[in-house]
């Protein structure tokens, strides 16, 4: 089965830290989204692209978080400096041109302290 | 802004029972609505998909139905198992401009089905 892949898995790391997670899209589709899922606030919608250009980001604190698509097979998120509120899991899904059908990654869980 | 509401936030049932979970959102201007499945510390499984110009999909036990006109789905599992526990996430996408394809999700509903 295609599968979308994130990593890593899970990341505990010191307040301050760069965070980048990364995101392998099931080939073939080109619409790429990153969502965060908190207790509080379930999941939301951070940054979006289409064809590797980002078509939505307002859902992302734009003065830590950036988000690339450095080439159709790789996506990432990146946060810097982190801070304890960015706790959740991050959520990568792709969908096909059509968005008929949209796979989501196992997350990455994240843990700043 | 698209709002989609889950109802009942949670639901603990017996086995066998029959049951309903709710979806409603406030902007009928959708492309699809998907159901979708997520088990404790796990991601996302998709369950059924309506588009807009269906009113109902079917897999196995589950069927789920779109009102899109009032804003509304259902998803309907029957003679539920204790597998089936987890919980249950509606979402809609967008249709328009560079919204299009764009998921908003429900809150949820956690399911507990008891042996």
């Amino acid at each position: 089965d295609a599968r979308v892949t994130q990593t890593p898995r899970d990341k505990v790391t010191e307040m301050g830290q760069e965070v980048t997670m990364r995101c392998q899209p099931i080939l073939g589709h080109n619409t790429v989204f990153w969502y965060r899922q908190t207790m509080m606030q379930g999941l939301e919608l951070l940054a979006y692209f289409r064809n590797r250009a980002p078509l939505d980001d307002s859902g992302m604190p734009k003065d830590r978080f950036s988000a690339e698509m450095p080439d159709a097979t790789l996506a990432t998120l990146k946060i810097q400096p982190s801070e304890p509120r960015d706790s959740a899991v991050y959520f990568c899904a792709s969908a096909p041109q059509t968005v008929y059908g949209y796979t989501f990654g196992s997350g990455t869980r994240l843990t700043v302290v | 802004k698209q709002e989609v509401t889950q109802i009942p936030a949670a639901l603990s049932v017996p086995e066998g029972e029959n049951l309903v979970l709710n979806c409603s959102f406030t902007d009928s201007a959708i492309y699809n609505l998907q159901w979708f499945r997520q088990d404790p510390g796990k991601g996302l499984t998709s369950l059924l998909l309506i588009q807009s110009s269906q009113r109902e999909q079917t897999s196995g036990r589950l069927n789920a139905s779109l009102d899109k006109s009032s804003g509304r789905s259902t998803l309907y599992i029957a003679a539920s198992q204790p597998g089936d526990s987890a919980t249950y996430l509606c979402a809609v996408s967008e249709g328009r401009g560079t919204s299009y394809g764009k998921l908003t999700f429900g809150q949820g509903t956690i399911l507990t089905v008891h042996p």
